[in-house]
């Protein structure tokens, strides 16, 4: 299975600033995808981040709250922008494993805004 | 209504009782789904997925597919005090193939007491 490294693990950012939350794959992955958990509830889709191309963002989610690149094959960042503490939650980054019927998860960062 | 269902729990069993989880989910056309476990403060780990109907096994786990009756459901055998976690339901929101962009449920807390 893919290793995913995402950074930071955790930090407590103070309210009004922007965070950028990266992802590195150890192999190249065509699609890679950003959810968010806030506390006590399941896991939302933010957004695909396709390389070459613009993130398409679900409903509910705007690329100024949420930029994200994707310079490369193994590489992603989201930003969380201006951040409230309703903004505290966990953001994970995704992939789909080569054969197509994986899903692997990093291990998830953990932002507390205060 | 929501796209994926699943009983909050908290769900409690003896050691070596069977689990039963449940799931339904409300797009008809869904074509993957998915189990995850997630520990307590850890992001979520794939357990099992089912793309056909009927029950497919791996090792202590089963994971049952209807989708007539729009219903998926994950059964532990012989659990263990290991096994306690929440557990996601995840469904492809997707009809093609991109099985990165899920739909998951709230999870259902499992306790296995020894």
């Amino acid at each position: 299975s893919a290793v995913i490294s995402q950074k930071p693990s955790r930090d407590i950012c103070q309210r009004g600033t922007s965070l950028t939350i990266q992802c590195q794959v150890d192999s190249q992955v065509t699609m890679m995808f950003w959810y968010r958990q806030q506390p006590g509830q399941s896991l939302t889709l933010i957004a695909t981040a396709n390389q070459g191309s613009e993130a398409t963002y679900e409903s509910g989610f705007v690329i100024d709250k949420f930029p994200i690149s994707r310079p490369n094959l193994t590489f992603s960042t989201l930003t969380v922008s201006n951040m409230s503490p309703e903004d505290s939650s966990i953001y994970l980054c995704s992939l789909q494993g080569n054969l197509g019927n994986t899903i692997y998860f990093g291990e998830g960062s953990w932002l507390t805004v205060v | 209504q929501k796209e994926v269902e699943q009983n909050s729990g908290p769900l409690s069993v003896p050691e070596g009782a069977i689990a039963s989880l449940n799931c339904t989910y409300s797009d008809r056309v869904s074509q993957s789904f998915f189990w995850y476990r997630q520990y307590s403060g850890k992001s979520p780990e794939l357990i099992m997925s089912i793309y056909s109907n009927g029950d497919k096994e791996d090792g202590r786990f089963t994971a049952q597919l209807n989708k007539a009756s729009q219903y998926v459901s994950l059964l532990i055998r012989d659990s263990q005090p290991s096994d306690s976690a929440t557990y996601l339901c995840a469904v492809n929101r997707d009809r093609g193939s991109t099985l990165g962009r899920l739909y998951f449920g709230r999870g259902t807390q499992l306790t296995v007491w020894p």
